[in-house]
């Protein structure tokens, strides 16, 4: 058990709809990361947040947004889905990122599937 | 953005061979993380090599970082069914930390 949950772990919605992943980072983690992982793209970095800002972005869509709240769980938000959109959705936690060899512990994912 | 290639890409295997999987990158590598993710779970990290010509042992896993920092291998000795997976490749350029670009992977296989 990494102490990353997200929630929910399955998710089936149809294209045109707006779905919310939402992850949990490990006590005392600052720093939540929000990874898309497809067979055809592999696992690719979508965005960063540290203390409740934004600090990285990867290639995230923009129809995608995220946020990370005060008690520092995140939200992921992914509107207007479109079949390819259908991924496993990862959330990663670390304590600051403070080095270039930074542990990440990463959550169980959410799978969409979209229909 | 660097780019991380892996191969093989699938690899299926009897219980107790030897194994070794590849990762390549054109540009030098600032530090290399090693993960591997079984089915239903998230990648959970095996190793991080920084310096060119390291290798560090994990039980019967041996990770290498080449000497010019392009290229790391992970050999498997006498693998077991628990070994099978996802293993995974990734580095996040020593500009942006935590903000991990992976390689595609090699699905390795054991069977009993």
């Amino acid at each position: 058990d990494s102490g990353v949950t997200q929630t929910p772990k399955h998710l089936i919605t149809a294209t045109g709809q707006r779905v919310t992943l939402r992850c949990s980072p490990r006590s005392g983690d600052l720093s939540v990361y929000w990874y898309q992982q497809s067979l055809d793209q592999g696992l690719q970095f979508l965005i960063q947040y540290y203390n409740g800002e934004e600090r990285a972005k990867g290639n995230i869509l923009e129809r995608f947004s995220a946020q990370q709240f005060p008690d520092l769980h995140s939200e992921l938000n992914l509107s207007s889905l479109e079949l390819g959109d259908s991924a496993l959705y990862f959330c990663a936690s670390s304590p600051f990122p403070q080095a270039s060899n930074e542990k990440l512990f990463f959550g169980s994912g959410t799978q969409l599937s979209v229909l | 953005t660097q780019l991380l290639e892996q191969s093989p890409q699938f690899l299926s295997i009897q219980e107790g061979e030897n194994l070794t999987v590849y990762c390549n990158s054109s540009s030098v590598f600032s530090s290399l993380q090693w993960y591997r993710q079984e089915p239903g779970e998230g990648p959970v990290l095996l190793v991080t090599v920084v310096t060119g010509g390291e290798v560090k042992k994990l039980k019967r896993l041996t990770f290498q970082f080449g000497d010019a920092r392009k290229d790391s291998s992970l050999h498997i000795t006498a693998a077991q069914p628990g070994d099978t997976g996802l293993y995974l490749c990734a580095s996040d350029g020593g500009t942006s930390y935590g903000k991990l670009t992976f390689g595609q992977g090699t699905i390795l296989t054991v069977h009993p």
